[in-house]
C-alpha cells in the first residue's frame, strides 16, 4: 500500500501571502496525483489532478508540481476562501487509493 | 449539473447494519465508476470501497472487507452501501464520490470529481 505524507500539518499564513504545502508519497506514483481542498462542513472539492494541471474554476493563484514521490501545492497569494484542509491522494496504484493526512491552512 | 445526494446515515448499535444510498444526476451514471470515502470527526479522509461503471469490479478497503458491501443501480442511478456489523470506528461521515472520466491518468485510474455532501453514520451504543 502507498503510504502518503503530508507536511506541515499546520500552515499558519496571513491573507496575501505565500503557502506552500508538501505530499510525499513511499514509493513513485508518477504523475497519478492529486490535491483537494476542504472546508468545515463541506465535501472535499478537486483542486489539481495529474500532479500540475487545475480542475475547472480553480483560481490560478493553485498550481501544484511534482512527480514521482515529491509533490508541492503551491498558493501564491492566500485569500480568506483559501483557508482549509488540504489533502493529496495519489491514484497511481489501486485499491486501494491513498490520501494523505492533510495540512491545515489556517490564519496567522 | 452534477449532482450526488447521500442518505441512510444515522445512530446504529455496535454489531448493527445500516445502508447507505447516493442518488446521482446531472451526469450519464451508467458510465463512471463510482466510490465510498468516510471521514471520521476531526480526521482525515479513508477510501472505503470502489465499483466500476458494470459493478464487474469492486474493491474494498482492508477495514471494511468481509463487512461492507457496495452496489450500484445503473436504472435507478443509485449508488448503495450495505454496511454490517459496524463497530465504533465506522463512525463517519460517508461521501459518495464520482471517478473522473475525462482525468484518467496513466494509470488508468482516476481523481474524484464530484462529491457528495455526505452523511452521517453514528455506531454507538
Amino acid at each position: 500500500e502507498i503510504v502518503m505524507t503530508q507536511s506541515p500539518a499546520t500552515l499558519s499564513v496571513s491573507p496575501g501571502e505565500r503557502a506552500t504545502l508538501s505530499c510525499r508519497a513511499s514509493q513513485s506514483v508518477s504523475s497519478n496525483f492529486a490535491w483537494y481542498q476542504q472546508k468545515p462542513g463541506q465535501a472535499p472539492r478537486l483542486l489539481i489532478y495529474g500532479a500540475s494541471t487545475r480542475a475547472t474554476g480553480i483560481p490560478a493563484r493553485f498550481s501544484g508540481s511534482g512527480s514521482g514521490t515529491e509533490f508541492t501545492l503551491t498558493i501564491s497569494s492566500l485569500q480568506s476562501e483559501d483557508f482549509a484542509v488540504y489533502y493529496c491522494q495519489q491514484y497511481n496504484y489501486w485499491p486501494p487509493n491513498t490520501f494523505g493526512p492533510g495540512t491545515k491552512v489556517d490564519i496567522k | 449539473e452534477v449532482q450526488l445526494v447521500e442518505s441512510g446515515g444515522g445512530l446504529v448499535k455496535p454489531g448493527g447494519s445500516l445502508r447507505l444510498s447516493c442518488a446521482a444526476s446531472g451526469f450519464t451514471f451508467s458510465q463512471y465508476n463510482m466510490n465510498w470515502v468516510r471521514q471520521a470527526p476531526g480526521k482525515g479522509l479513508e477510501w472505503v470501497s470502489s465499483i466500476s461503471s458494470s459493478s464487474r469490479d469492486i474493491s474494498y478497503a482492508d477495514s471494511v472487507k468481509g463487512r461492507f458491501t457496495i452496489s450500484r443501480d445503473n436504472a435507478k442511478n443509485s449508488l448503495y452501501l450495505q454496511m454490517n456489523s459496524l463497530r465504533a470506528e465506522d463512525t463517519a461521515v460517508y461521501y459518495c464520490a464520482r471517478d473522473s472520466l475525462a482525468l484518467r491518468g496513466s494509470s488508468g485510474y482516476s481523481p474524484f470529481d464530484y462529491w457528495g455532501q455526505g452523511t452521517l453514520v453514528t455506531v454507538s451504543s
